[in-house]
């Protein structure tokens, strides 16, 4: 299975676009890459997935780099709302959650 | 559409007592897991089902089984409850159709055991 690695925390203004990296090296030709997010102590939350290229929905934005060992969320205009535990996760069979990256969305 | 519903919310229980977790989806969903999560940690898989009477070893299946008698529902049974189980217990479900492998969860079962 890939392995993938986030840093452990970061913090973002309000308002400013929130940029989450996650490294993916060992990632496999046909493997997704998935972004969840957990609010407070609540079940985990989809946010976006994708394969090589980059894709954006109402909630963010991915950025896949052309050899696929690294992505980067965008949450464009961050709100306090969007304070969380975000998960970068290659898919395999039941999701393979690390520890994820704690972020915190400041007024 | 409730989406995945988890029963019950809080438990806590005893050394050696047992106990069943219920989980239930009302999306159709073939995909069916249970995940366990321990403070500051991420999320682990205990057991999954990939479809009506069929279930899978995850990640850290020692001391819990599991059953799927519905498509609906995924049932995980603790036998002997210990003090390491205590965690927050959560519920997921997927559709497999290419690339739409999105788990939809539950809001969590917190469990203590003394």
């Amino acid at each position: 299975d890939a392995k993938t690695t986030q840093p452990t925390s970061m913090d973002c203004a309000e308002g400013r676009a929130a940029n989450l990296p996650c490294n993916h090296s060992t990632i496999s030709g046909n493997e997704y890459v998935y972004w969840y997010r957990q609010i407070h102590s609540q079940g985990p939350q989809y946010i976006i997935h994708g394969l090589k290229n980059n894709e954006t929905n109402e909630m963010a934005s991915l950025i896949i780099t052309e050899d696929r060992k690294s992505s980067t969320l965008i949450l464009p205009h961050a709100t306090l709302r969007d304070t969380a535990v975000y998960y970068c996760i290659v898919r395999v069979m039941g999701m393979r959650f690390g520890a994820g990256t704690r972020l915190t969305v400041k007024p | 559409n409730a989406g995945v519903t988890q029963t019950p919310k809080f438990r806590v229980l005893k050394t050696g007592q047992s106990m069943t977790l219920l989980c239930a989806q009302d999306m159709n969903h073939e995909y069916m897991y249970w995940y366990r999560q321990d403070p500051g940690m991420g999320l682990r898989l205990i057991h999954y089902s990939v479809g009506e009477g069929t279930t899978a070893k995850g990640e850290v299946p020692d001391g819990y089984n599991v059953s799927r008698l519905k498509k609906q529902n995924f049932l995980l049974g603790l036998e002997s409850a210990a003090p390491s189980q205590t965690s927050v217990y959560f519920c997921a479900s997927s559709l497999l159709t290419g690339e739409l492998y999105e788990q939809y969860f539950g809001p969590g079962t917190r469990l203590t055991v003394t």
